[in-house]
């Protein structure tokens, strides 16, 4: 069945420098593919998507890339600041009849100043 | 934002007792979704809905049932609740339509069973 694997957390940085967050997927057909984040205490808040293969989806400096030939979407940033601080989700959304939408385990954020 | 409502926000509850949690949303998506956030598990589907009266397990299904009466309402129910299911309840939505896609989560419910 479809699945999402991320990178293994936390991952810890100091402020301005670059992050990868991985992220893989399994999936039968073309799935949407997002990424959340979510603040202590706070719910998930969409942070990008893409829909289709090399779309490349960018909001609040981080990007992430549909790469149909690697199944993955990671995420980067250039410049991390302390805010950033936060879980973040990689999920697939099926395009089949049933529209599953499956999530990765997580990868925490640390940044320092 | 995405208009998407939990209800209620906070449940403590007593084992035994059932408990049903309500989500409701006003942008007429077809998909509906409950997972669960525990510790170390991330998020897990509990059950999901691809339209009214249409609803299928999730990873994490026993000890719960689902109710989908109409576009706007899903509701979760847990039929006798255990302290195994004390957790961050959280309800999302999704629609596909055309090339574009788009899913939106509620703010969760935290249910605590003692």
């Amino acid at each position: 069945g479809d699945s999402v694997t991320q990178m293994e957390g936390p991952v810890t940085l100091s402020e301005e420098a670059f992050l990868t967050i991985n992220c893989t997927y399994t999936a039968t057909g073309y799935p949407s593919l997002f990424w959340y984040v979510q603040y202590p205490g706070e719910g998930l808040q969409l942070l990008l998507k893409a829909t289709k293969a090399d779309d490349k989806g960018s909001n609040k400096g981080f990007e992430a890339t549909y790469r149909k030939e690697t199944t993955s979407f990671h995420l980067e940033k250039g410049s991390v600041q302390v805010s950033d601080s936060a879980v973040y989700f990689c999920a697939i959304l099926s395009r089949s009849n049933t529209g599953k939408l499956i999530f990765g385990q997580g990868t925490t954020l640390q940044v320092k100043p | 934002d995405a208009g998407i409502t939990q209800s209620p926000r906070h449940k403590v509850t007593e084992t035994g007792t059932p408990v049903t949690l309500r989500c409701h949303q006003t942008e007429n998506h077809r998909y509906m979704y409950w997972y669960r956030q525990d510790p170390g598990h991330g998020l897990r589907l509990i059950h999901y809905s691809y339209g009214v009266k249409d609803t299928d397990k999730g990873e994490v299904s026993d000890g719960y049932s689902v109710s989908r009466s109409k576009t706007e309402d899903f509701l979760l129910t847990l039929e006798s609740a255990t302290s195994s299911q004390t957790s961050v309840y959280f309800c999302a939505i999704s629609e596909l339509s055309g090339v574009d896609t788009e899913a939106f989560f509620g703010q969760g419910t935290r249910l605590t069973v003692v």
